[in-house]
């Protein structure tokens, strides 16, 4: 069964604390995996593609990875305004996407 | 290139009513997708038009139907709403961005059910 599955469901990080948000899959065959951003009441919000194991994205203080199984989200020295919801999703060889339930993200000043 | 455009922002229903939610997709996208979002269970795929022809179906039941338009417009209607039918509905379209293939999010619809 094609499945994605995040942790931790919520995060809680002082200002400057650094971490990462683990992202991991079961797909029959992946064409690519997204990593979206999401703050409340509105839609997710692109932020990375990956294709390929062993691939790395950049953007400001956010890093995105990806194996074979899993895929990591780093977050180097957090703001507050970095509070969101952080959603993985996967796009199989059949097309679908799945979105994983996400990681609650706050960063404390 | 303006973004994903859904209408209305917010719907208040009663039970057994039905309703119909609208979505623009990016100009020059024709695949649009629709996702059902609650607390509970994330985001949950719906169905995917792509040139006025479902192409994908999630396990959602019969009430929940859509359209495309040859404009590539996007209509969703559910039939004898349900109180579990309270969510965020959100619209992607997808399409060539920077990155490659990649689904952009409309804002959502918020619909409550009483």
């Amino acid at each position: 069964e094609d499945q994605v599955t995040q942790s931790p469901e919520a995060l809680r990080l002082q200002e400057g604390e650094s971490s990462s948000l683990n992202c991991s899959y079961t797909v029959s065959g992946l064409r690519g995996l997204f990593w979206y951003r999401q703050d409340p009441g509105k839609g997710p919000e692109f932020l990375f593609t990956l294709y390929s194991a062993g691939e790395e994205k950049e953007k400001e203080r956010l890093k995105a990875t990806l194996t074979k199984k899993e895929s990591f989200l780093h977050i180097t020295a957090p703001k507050p305004e970095d509070s969101a919801t952080y959603l993985c999703a996967v796009q199989s060889t059949g097309n679908q996407f799945y979105f994983g339930t996400g990681t609650s993200l706050t960063v404390i000043p | 290139k303006a973004g994903v455009t859904q209408t209305p922002r917010y719907l208040i229903k009663t039970r057994g009513q039905q309703v119909t939610l609208s979505c623009s997709p990016i100009s020059g996208h024709r695949s649009v997708s629709w996702y059902q979002q609650t607390p509970g269970q994330g985001l949950q795929f719906l169905f995917e038009y792509f040139s006025e022809t479902q192409r994908n179906k999630g396990n959602f039941p019969g009430r929940f139907s859509g359209r495309q338009f040859s404009n590539s417009r996007s209509e969703m209607n559910v039939s004898t709403l349900e109180l579990g039918d309270s969510a965020l509905y959100l619209c992607a379209s997808r399409g060539l961005g920077s990155y490659g293939e990649t689904q952009y999010f409309g804002p959502g619809t918020r619909l409550l059910v009483l």
